[in-house]
């Protein structure tokens, strides 16, 4: 069965960095593409970005344009988001969410979900 | 930005009752629209995929309906287990979600 398995809470001070994992399995890894959503506390879902099955492209929200990163280690089906600069407006619980082959479809599986805190 | 409309904002519905979600797109996304459920402390749940088609496992109780810039997410008899929040996602021009709709009970 597909699985997504997200890596543990994480607590940062504002300015730093932080990187949380998703590793897959349970499907063929390099077929298909990966979005990751956040989830403020209390708030709905906002959509982070998107990672195509080779992991050569990626696409951003605009608002996280330029402190975001995503990558993809194919080796161990695992994928990455790492968010620079933390701010307090970034705490959140980051998912990653399996989409089709395309990117263009809905997101049928998700992880469970990772805890990011940004306190001093 | 396709700006995605959901409505209401919560409503208490009594168990057994139909219920009726609504989720409007600022421009038209086609029949690229999912509705998703989440419950307190979950991962969303994926329902509905292309505006009206189940999900696996979904349960024949809930429906969606609509194109273009109108959708309707329909439950018809209400179980304890749906009280939920419900979130409509547009995916035809980048992925935008709506804000929710929180279904409790009344």
């Amino acid at each position: 069965q597909v699985q997504l398995v997200q890596s543990g809470t994480e607590v940062k001070k504002p300015g730093a960095s932080v990187k949380v994992s998703c590793q897959a399995s349970g499907y063929t890894f390099n077929s298909y593409y990966m979005h990751w959503v956040r989830q403020a506390p209390g708030q709905g879902l906002e959509w982070v970005g998107i990672i195509s099955p080779t992991g050569d492209s990626t696409s951003y929200a605009q608002k996280l344009q330029g402190r975001i990163t995503m990558t993809r280690d194919t080796s161990t089906s695992t994928d990455y988001v790492e968010l620079s600069s933390l701010r307090s407006e970034d705490t959140a619980v980051y998912y990653c969410a399996r989409a089709g082959d395309s990117g263009f479809t809905a997101l049928d599986y998700w992880g469970q979900g990772t805890l990011v805190t940004v306190s001093s | 930005e396709i700006v995605m409309t959901q409505s209401p904002a919560a409503l208490s519905v009594s168990p057994g009752e139909r219920v009726t979600l609504s989720c409007r797109a600022s421009q038209s996304v086609s029949s690229n629209l999912a509705w998703y459920q989440q419950k307190p402390g979950q991962a969303p749940r994926l329902l509905i995929y292309d505006a009206s088609t189940r999900a696996t496992d979904i349960p024949a109780r809930f429906s969606g309906s609509g194109s273009g810039t109108e959708f309707t997410l329909t439950i018809s008899s209400l179980q304890s287990e749906d009280f939920a929040v419900y979130y409509c996602q547009q995916y035809n021009n980048w992925w935008t979600f709506g804000q929710g709709t929180k279904v409790e009970i009344k």
